[in-house]
């Protein structure tokens, strides 16, 4: 079975200032990964994947992540951000790519002004 | 291209009551799945739908079932409610090997 961990339940960080949201997953088998923003009161919206290839993945809304194998890691980062990316980020797994997600418990980001 | 639509946003059933909720998926996608999202938790997966024929399913109970019409769109329907039912229900859509789009969810309150 696949687990992720979301090791930061909440991130305050100033307009423009860096943040990392960090992701941990369990895993006996490879896996695709992803994170999904939720807005207020809205639905998932895709972030980002990672299926193969280039261990850094770019996304929408200058959002990036890398992954490494070896610590079994999906970190987000964005090296600027916004009052408009106050909302809670999930990274997600799954073994089957279109197929059962596995979701960490969420991080809430909180841009201060 | 229209988006993930659900169907009603909010509804209040009573414990031991049934309830229908609705999901259409995005154009051209032939694949939905249902996730469970409880207060301050990440969504849990219920099950998918392939082509009307049901295509894995998590860690619930048999009183939580679906339906995919021809047309792709979806059905949840939960029996014999109970207050840990509440929570917001998510409907999102693909088509096989591709990456799923989430409407915006139905908000079931049990009491």
């Amino acid at each position: 079975a696949q687990s992720v961990t979301q090791l930061d339940s909440q991130v305050p960080v100033f307009e423009e200032a860096p943040v990392e949201l960090r992701c941990n997953y369990s895993s006996s088998v490879s896996v695709y990964l992803f994170w999904y923003v939720q807005y207020p009161n809205q639905g998932l919206q895709l972030l980002l994947k990672y299926l193969s290839g280039s261990t850094l993945v770019k996304g929408i809304n200058g959002f990036e992540a890398e992954f490494n194998k070896s610590q079994t890691s999906f970190h987000l980062r964005k090296p600027s951000v916004h009052i408009s990316d106050t909302a809670e980020y999930f990274c997600a797994v799954s073994v089957t790519y279109g197929n059962k997600l596995v979701f960490g418990a969420g991080t809430i980001l909180r841009v201060k002004s | 291209e229209t988006g993930v639509t659900q169907s009603p946003t909010h509804l209040i059933k009573t414990r031991g009551q049934q309830v229908t909720l609705r999901c259409s998926s995005q154009s051209g996608h032939n694949t939905v799945s249902w996730y469970q999202q409880a207060l301050g938790q990440g969504p849990q997966f219920i099950f998918q739908y392939y082509r009307e024929e049901e295509n894995g399913r998590g860690n619930f109970p048999p009183r939580f079932s679906g339906l995919q019409f021809p047309n792709y769109s979806s059905e949840l329907n939960v029996n014999a409610l109970e207050l840990d039912d509440s929570a917001l229900y998510l409907c999102a859509s693909s088509t096989q090997g591709a990456a799923e789009y989430f409407g915006p969810g139905t908000r079931l309150t049990v009491t």
